[in-house]
């Protein structure tokens, strides 16, 4: 298994300013992702966070309102940019360690309120 | 466009009683995941199933899986108020693919 974390929990913040959310693994895992859960609502895949390049993004979400990062093995951020109250929700990072098994794993989330 | 379709939406049970939910896709899968989330908090992984396989226990939680009728069923035995949660499904396809989430089920168990 991987027990992930993230940082921050929570936050409230202004329209038009930008949130970065840090995901730590406890362990390499082969795949990273970003999922975004708005209220009440399932989740819903935003991108997989590809370790020494560019991440893919699902239909609907950009580069450059969901900026990713993932430096290494174990350890991935996504910037939510130019906030609207429509992005409060919460996102959520998971993992797994690939080898055709999939199980995978999620952090606790972070929960975000754009007023 | 999301895979899962779980159902029922909402359940409501007395403490004790046996708790079923279902979940139907659409296509081919490699895996088929259960999660539960408390309210507001991350997904706790519960069981994964693969396309070979029928069916998988785990303490109070049974799984099966139909591949020919795309659908996956969780059963909870002698629910618990700590039950309370919402189950999600969700599958991904040959390849390493991520996961799809179906909507959730809403379960709740009154003590």
């Amino acid at each position: 298994s991987a027990v992930i974390s993230q940082k921050p929990s929570r936050d409230i913040c202004q329209r038009g300013t930008s949130l970065t959310i840090q995901c730590q693994v406890d362990s390499q895992v082969t795949m990273m992702f970003w999922y975004r859960q708005q209220p009440g609502q399932s989740l819903t895949l935003i991108a997989t966070a590809n370790q020494g390049s560019e991440a893919t993004y699902e239909s609907g979400f950009v580069i450059d309102k969901f900026p990713i990062s993932r430096p290494n093995l174990t350890f991935s951020t996504l910037t939510v940019s130019n906030m609207s109250p429509e992005d409060s929700s919460i996102y959520l990072c998971s993992a797994n360690k690939g080898g055709g098994y999939n199980e995978q794993f999620f952090g606790p989330g972070t929960r975000l309120t754009v007023l | 466009s999301q895979q899962g379709e779980e159902d029922p939406q909402a359940l409501s049970i007395q403490e004790g009683e046996n708790a079923t939910m279902n979940c139907s896709y659409k296509t081919s899968i490699n895996n088929l995941q259960w999660y539960r989330q408390n309210s507001g908090r991350g997904l706790v992984h519960l069981i994964l199933i693969r396309s070979n396989e029928r069916e998988k226990h785990s303490g109070r939680l049974r799984v099966t899986l139909d591949t020919s009728k795309k659908s996956s069923s969780l059963l909870i035995t002698a629910s618990r108020a700590a039950d309370t949660a919402s189950y999600f499904c969700a599958t991904d396809a040959p390849g390493n693919t991520p996961l799809v989430f179906g909507k959730g089920t809403r379960l709740s168990v009154i003590a």
